[in-house]
């Protein structure tokens, strides 16, 4: 059964820093692409950053390009999000989910329950 | 980027057929291959993946669900909802990224 657990979110203020991770099992983490997706408060989806299986290719939305990072450690089977310089705009629950692909054309298949991050002073 | 509209509300009553739609404000379609998918959300849970590439039946999912439409037109049949199906529903295209987009979504309420 896959399973994804995001942890690491909390109340932070604006201009600080966060990092969120998300442990993956049973499947074979190392083979497939991982996003980050959030959703803030009473409203849609937004996804925000991709890493490909190899970390060979990252890719962001522009709302959080040069703020946040991707990364994954495959040895660990954990995907990560490294949020800097933090806006109140960046409330949100995130999700970390597995990717499925067709080359580039990508959609989600498994969801984490995932993690609340609010900025606020 | 894809713009992707749903109509925020539908009301169904339960046995009956829900027909949500979500319209692209370009093509998300590549030769015969339908780059939308969608997404349930139940409140306070992670959505879970219901139909991919338009009209596929993801794993575990019940036959009542079913997905068509091409090109900018798209639509997320079921028949006949059930109470367990009040939740709100996504459609996300993968034809141009980044990034990918989601349809801002339809709540699917009890008439």
């Amino acid at each position: 059964e896959v399973q994804l657990v995001e942890s690491g979110g909390g109340l932070v203020k604006p201009g600080s820093s966060l990092k969120l991770s998300c442990v993956a099992s049973g499947f074979t983490f190392s083979s497939y692409g991982m996003h980050w997706i959030r959703q803030a408060p009473k409203k849609g989806l937004e996804w925000i950053a991709l890493i490909y299986y190899d970390s060979s290719n990252k890719y962001y939305a522009d709302s959080v390009k040069g703020r946040f990072t991707i990364s994954r450690d495959n040895s660990k089977n954990t995907l990560y999000l490294e949020m800097n310089s933090l806006r109140s705009e960046d409330t949100a629950m995130y999700y970390c989910a597995k990717g499925n692909n067709y080359g580039d054309y990508w959609y989600f298949d498994f969801w984490g329950p995932g993690t609340m991050v609010t900025v606020s002073s | 980027d894809i713009v992707l509209t749903q109509s925020p509300v539908l009301a169904v009553s339960l046995g009956q057929r829900a027909t949500i739609s979500c319209r692209a404000s370009q093509s998300v379609s590549i030769s015969s291959i339908n780059l939308m998918h969608w997404y349930q959300q139940k409140p306070g849970q992670q959505p879970k993946l219901l139909i991919y590439r338009a009209s596929n039946l993801a794993s575990g999912i019940p036959a009542r669900f079913s997905g068509s439409g091409s090109g900018t037109d798209f639509t997320l049949t079921i028949d006949p909802v059930q109470a367990d199906d009040i939740a709100a529903y996504y459609c996300q295209q993968s034809r141009e990224s980044p990034p990918w987009t989601f349809g801002g979504g339809t709540k699917l309420e009890l008439k």
